[in-house]
């Protein structure tokens, strides 16, 4: 059975720093993982979408690695500003449906 | 297009009541997909439709709840008999079965259920 585990749950950091969130998967048949943003009370805000034969997804700050053998995956942000904070969420693709982590609530501070 | 929509956006009912929801793919997506997520947890799957059949259903999905998607267009979700426990995010997710396997799911603002 598929679980996926994001650490840490959650992490504030003044504004300017780089960081990097984590996720981890126990099968490493997936077909892709996504990384997402939510906001409080909202929906879900896709990232970045990589593909199981993919390394890497880069999309302005945002860069997302993929670690199939290791089962890990991480999204770096890099120069983070106040409006990044929300949670971030990891979901692995396995044919119909997205199995998800928990979450990482990012606060970043002004 | 306007992306995944779905309504009502908040729901408020009393325990026992049935609700409806609603969800409107982005029109070219075969694709259909619910989720339901509670505070402070990642979303769950509940079932998922190619076209009109549904093809899976999660053991979460009681006998209390069905969903429908007619003529492989929009889905709804009924919950029956409306419990406590049932209060959360329903979201709805479309893609396509396209033929570069991404398998990408665009996700609706979701519909807020509270049980009282």
């Amino acid at each position: 059975k598929q679980e996926v585990t994001q650490i840490p749950a959650a992490l504030s950091v003044p504004e300017g720093e780089n960081l990097v969130l984590n996720c981890s998967f126990t099968d490493s048949a997936i077909y892709n993982l996504q990384w997402f943003r939510q906001d409080p009370g909202k929906g879900l805000t896709s990232l970045l979408l990589i593909q199981s034969s993919q390394r890497e997804q880069t999309s302005g700050r945002l860069n997302a690695s993929l670690d199939k053998s290791s089962g890990r995956s991480t999204l770096y942000i890099a120069a983070s500003q106040p409006g990044d904070s929300a949670t971030y969420l990891c979901a692995v693709g396995r044919n119909y449906q997205l199995i998800w982590g928990a979450g990482t609530k990012l606060i970043i501070k002004p | 297009d306007t992306g995944v929509s779905q309504d009502p956006r908040h729901k408020i009912t009393k325990r026992g009541q049935n609700v409806t929801f609603r969800c409107d793919p982005i029109s070219e997506h075969n694709r259909l997909y619910w989720y339901r997520q509670t505070l402070g947890q990642g979303p769950e799957f509940l079932t998922y439709f190619q076209n009109e059949a549904q093809l899976e259903k999660s053991r979460l999905l009681s006998d209390r709840f069905s969903a429908e998607r007619p003529k492989g267009s929009f889905s709804t979700l009924e919950i029956q008999r409306t419990e406590q426990g049932d209060s959360a995010m329903y979201l709805c997710a479309s893609s396509l079965l396209p033929a570069d396997s991404s398998y990408e799911q665009y996700f609706g603002p979701g519909t807020r259920l509270t049980v009282t």
